[in-house]
C-alpha cells in the first residue's frame, strides 16, 4: 500500500494563531490527496479534496478561508488552519488513494490543540 | 438516512470468540468496500476490501457483501484483546466521486 508521512504529529498553539500540516506520499505521485478532520468518539469527517495544480474541493459546511489547502506538487498536500480557536482542536488526518476504486491509505494525523 | 451506517456499539466478545460487525449503505450503486480499524488516538490502517458479493477471507478477518441487501460485514475470528479497536466501514459510492464515505464505527472490545 501507500506510504503516507503527516507533520507534525501533534501540535500546540495559541489561539489567533495559524497552523500548517503537511501530508507527503512518499511511494506514487498523488494528484489527489484528502483531508479529514475527526474529534473524540466521532467518525472521520471529510473536509475537503486536494487536487495538485488546481484549487480544492471543500465539502459543504467547511469555511474554505479558514482551512487553507495547497498541493503544489505530487508528493506534498499543506492545510493550514489559519487564526485557530480552540474549537478548532481536533485530530486531522489526510489520505491517499491509487485509483477511484481503490482503497485509502492514512497518514499518522496531526493532533492539534488550540489553548 | 446516512449514507453508511454501523452500530456504535460498544460490543463486547470474550477471547476467542466471533466478533461480527456489521454495515449497511444506502447507495445501491456502490462499488468499493472497505474496513478499516483504528485504535484509540491513531490513524486508521486498512484492513480489507472488498468489491463483490460474497466471502473474502484474510487470516482471522472474513469479509461478506451483500449488494442486493445493500450490507457488508466483519467477521474477526479468534478475537484477541488486541483486536480491541474501532472498526470503520468505508464505501466507494456511485456519487460521491473519488473519495470514500465513512461510517461512524463500531467500538469493539475483546474481554480476557
Amino acid at each position: 500500500g501507500a506510504v503516507v508521512s503527516q507533520h507534525p504529529s501533534w501540535v500546540i498553539c495559541k489561539s489567533g494563531t495559524s497552523v500548517k500540516i503537511e501530508c507527503r506520499s512518499l511511494d506514487f505521485q498523488a494528484t489527489t490527496m484528502f483531508w479529514y478532520r475527526q474529534f473524540p468518539k466521532q467518525s472521520l469527517m471529510l473536509m475537503a479534496t486536494s487536487n495538485e495544480g488546481s484549487k480544492a474541493t471543500y465539502e459543504q459546511g467547511v469555511e474554505k478561508d479558514k482551512f487553507l489547502i495547497n498541493h503544489a506538487s505530487l508528493t506534498l498536500s499543506t492545510l493550514t488552519v489559519t487564526s485557530a480557536h480552540p474549537e478548532d482542536s481536533s485530530f486531522y488526518i489526510c489520505s491517499v488513494k491509487q485509483g477511484a476504486n481503490t482503497e485509502a491509505f492514512f497518514g499518522q494525523g496531526t493532533r492539534l490543540t488550540v489553548v | 438516512q446516512k449514507e453508511v451506517e454501523q452500530n456504535s456499539g460498544p460490543l463486547s466478545v470474550p477471547e476467542g470468540a466471533i466478533a461480527s460487525l456489521n454495515c449497511t449503505y444506502s447507495d445501491r450503486g456502490s462499488q468499493s468496500f472497505f474496513w478499516y480499524r483504528q485504535y484509540s488516538g491513531k490513524s486508521p490502517e486498512l484492513i480489507m476490501s472488498i468489491y463483490s458479493n460474497g466471502d473474502k477471507e484474510d487470516g482471522r478477518f472474513t469479509a461478506q457483501l451483500n449488494k442486493a441487501s445493500q450490507y457488508v460485514s466483519l467477521l474477526i475470528r479468534d478475537s484477541q484483546p488486541s483486536d480491541s479497536a474501532t472498526y470503520l466501514c468505508a464505501v466507494k459510492t456511485a456519487g460521491g466521486g473519488n473519495k470514500l464515505t465513512f461510517g461512524t464505527g463500531t467500538q469493539l472490545k475483546v474481554e480476557l
